[in-house]
């Protein structure tokens, strides 16, 4: 079974700061992985899918890379703004699955 | 493209009644999934779609639940005889097949309680 863990479970930063947000999987046969966003009782937005064979991908100010035999993704966000403030979940699919497993997320906030 | 939507957003029911939720998938995805998420946990996987076959079901999934896909367009999700602990938000994702990714691309939930 997939265990996707993001750590930490919630950070405060000020505005302007870089964030780092992590995720790690426990099995690396996966095909792909994707970064959400979920604000407050909303539904999800997708931010980024990284293929398994990318190391990594880039969208306006975010960036995120995959180390698929480490288990790991980092998702950065360069100068943070108030409106970044969210949680942030990442999702893995395995190799001849079509599910994803997501992580518990870790939720932003972004002091103005 | 108008995106994914769901029917209700937002259903109070008492324990015992049943509820069917509607999810809209964007036009011409093939895929599509029903995920469930309880407060402070990411969702987690119910069941899949190809066109109107139900290709998975996650042992989540209990008796009590059936989803349906008629004609492979829109999907509905059907508990009976609801319990509290059925309270969660219900997200409804589809996705295309561009070239074996099927990134997926979620609705905005249907938030149940059960009281």
């Amino acid at each position: 079974k997939q265990e996707v863990t993001q750590i930490p479970a919630a950070l405060s930063v000020p505005e302007g700061e870089n964030l780092v947000l992590n995720c790690s999987f426990t099995d690396s046969a996966i095909y792909n992985l994707q970064w959400f966003r979920q604000d407050p009782g909303k539904g999800l937005t997708s931010l980024l899918l990284i293929q398994s064979s990318q190391r990594e991908q880039t969208s306006g100010r975010l960036n995120a890379s995959l180390d698929k035999s480490s288990g790991r993704s980092t998702l950065y966000i360069a100068a943070s703004q108030p409106g970044d403030s969210a949680t942030y979940l990442c999702a893995v699919r395995r190799i001849n699955d079509y599910k994803l497993s997501f992580g518990a997320g870790t939720t932003v906030t972004v002091r103005a | 493209d108008t995106g994914v939507s769901q029917d209700p957003r937002h259903k109070i029911t008492k324990r015992g009644q049943n509820v069917t939720f509607r999810c809209d998938p964007i036009s011409e995805h093939n895929r599509l999934y029903w995920y469930r998420q309880t407060l402070g946990q990411g969702p987690e996987f119910l069941t899949y779609f190809q066109n109107e076959a139900q290709l998975e079901k996650s042992r989540l999934l209990s008796d009590r639940f059936s989803a349906e896909r008629p004609k492979g367009s829109f999907s509905t999700l059907e508990i009976q005889r609801t319990e509290q602990g059925d309270s969660a938000m219900y997200l409804c994702a589809s996705s295309p097949n561009l070239g074996g990714v099927y990134e997926q691309y979620f609705g905005p939930g249907t938030r149940l309680t059960v009281t």
